[in-house]
């Protein structure tokens, strides 16, 4: 089946600094999510990203399906971007199911 | 509008015990999907319901099994519980299971 492998695994920030969270896919897709989870456990929707860039206030994402793989830039970051990030890719056929990758644990500092 | 809605937010059962799940999913989406979380396993799907039919499993026991109702809401249930069955269990909602999924808050469940 697919691999969907990211990097870094963790990552440190100070308050402010920017970042870049890489997505590695090993087959083709035809979208990709990322996600951020909370230290709460809450899976949040970040981008729907099939290709080409998307920008949300201090996060965008850029995917490049021809070449299996996404980024994800936070800019400026805050405490509260604190969390994981997921890439996901949905397998299955004609029905779906999302294959998460491994993850990027973020800790920002004040 | 409301977002999807899981209860309980938290368990604890016994060894042996069977639990029930519940998920509401967003008005109008038709797809419910239902996923473990561990710190060993990361995130595992379960399966999947579309309009009351599972369309797809995952690789998990006989054990774990689910439903949806006409109303889309789903449950899971898992039977005989074990230790290892300790997880958060995320469900996701979608209008039709192949664009943009939206997570509930999850269910941690704590296996005794």
């Amino acid at each position: 089946g697919i691999q969907v492998e990211q990097s870094p695994p963790d990552l440190i920030l100070q308050e402010g600094a920017n970042s870049t969270l890489r997505c590695n896919f090993s087959d083709s897709v035809n979208n990709l999510q990322w996600f951020h989870q909370n230290p709460w456990g809450q899976l949040i929707n970040l981008f729907y990203i099939p290709s080409g860039t998307k920008q949300n206030g201090r996060l965008s994402a850029t995917t490049v399906a021809t070449e299996r793989y996404s980024l994800l830039y936070i800019s400026s970051s805050q405490t509260t971007d604190s969390g994981v990030y997921f890439c996901a890719v949905p397998r299955g056929g004609a029905t779906n199911k999302l294959i998460f990758g491994t993850g990027t644990l973020l800790a920002v500092q004040p | 509008k409301a977002g999807v809605t899981q209860t309980p937010r938290y368990l604890i059962k016994t060894r042996g015990q069977q639990v029930t799940l519940s998920c509401s999913p967003i008005s109008g989406h038709r797809s419910v999907s239902w996923y473990q979380q561990t710190p060993g396993q990361g995130l595992q799907f379960l399966f999947e319901y579309f309009s009351e039919t599972q369309r797809n499993k995952g690789n998990f026991p006989g054990r774990f099994s689910g439903r949806q109702f006409s109303n889309s809401r789903s449950e899971m249930n898992v039977s005989t519980l074990e230790l290892g069955d300790s997880a958060l269990y995320l469900c996701a909602s979608s209008l039709a299971g192949s664009e943009g999924y939206t997570f509930g808050s999850g269910t941690r469940l704590t296996v005794v």
